[in-house]
């Protein structure tokens, strides 16, 4: 099955840059969504198709995809933007489709 | 704005059976595949089950085949997971989301607040 492997966190300054990655296999070639996850709240769309961004969602969030690797990347870090972030994409390539979810990378604003 | 309320979630033992719903309201919940989606506590994000607009397809994670069914009523706005079987494993939040588009490698760009199902004896 497609695997989704993310870095458990990543540590930014306010005022900075928080880059996370997304690595699979040949993922450039799928559409990448990545989500927010507060503590005890619902996962909130941040960036979908690669790149795109839902409304409402700041223009400090975007994303890119090539390769093997995507990355969500916040730009000028907030408090507010501490949180896990996921990325997720379709695998239609295995016998069983589904979702995959990444595993999850905790950003900490220090 | 569009809103998915989840319910049913509670204590079970193991090999137990319980029925989650989620309730759609304000937006055409007949044209949009929905999709259940757990998380374990502490754990990251674990996708379950989807299934079409008009229900003729359905896909799961291996882990649940043959024990969870997912389902819809779209009369009542509803989305349902019949989970039999259950295992210890299978304690988590489980989240209904909204896929936002046709297309099979659509986001889930709304989500309930979710509900927690525990196994446990």
């Amino acid at each position: 099955s497609y695997v989704l492997t993310q870095p458990p966190s990543v540590s930014v300054a306010p005022g900075q840059t928080a880059r996370i990655t997304c690595g699979g296999n040949n993922i450039g070639s799928k559409s990448v969504h990545w989500y927010q996850q507060k503590p005890g709240q619902a996962p909130v769309l941040v960036v979908y198709a690669d790149s795109d961004r839902p409304s409402g969602i700041p223009e400090r969030f975007s994303g890119s995809n090539s390769g093997n690797t995507a990355t969500l990347t916040i730009s000028r870090v907030e408090a507010g933007d501490e949180a896990d972030y996921y990325c997720q994409v379709w695998d239609s390539n295995s016998d069983h489709p589904g979702y995959v979810f990444g595993t999850g990378t905790k950003v900490t604003v220090l | 704005e569009v809103q998915l309320v989840e319910s049913g979630g509670g204590l079970v033992q193991p090999g137990g059976s319980l029925r989650l719903s989620c309730a759609a309201s304000r937006f055409t919940f007949s044209s949009y595949w929905m999709t259940w989606v757990r998380q374990a506590p502490g754990k990251g994000l674990e996708w379950v089950a989807n299934i079409k607009q008009d229900g003729s397809d359905k896909y799961y994670v291996d882990s649940v085949k043959g024990r969870f069914t997912i389902s819809r009523d779209n009369a009542k706005n509803a989305l349902y997971l019949q989970m039999n079987s259950l295992r210890v494993e299978d304690t988590a939040v489980y989240y209904c989301a909204r896929e936002g588009s046709s297309s099979s490698s659509a986001p889930l760009d709304y989500w309930g607040q979710g509900t927690l199902v525990t196994v446990s004896s």
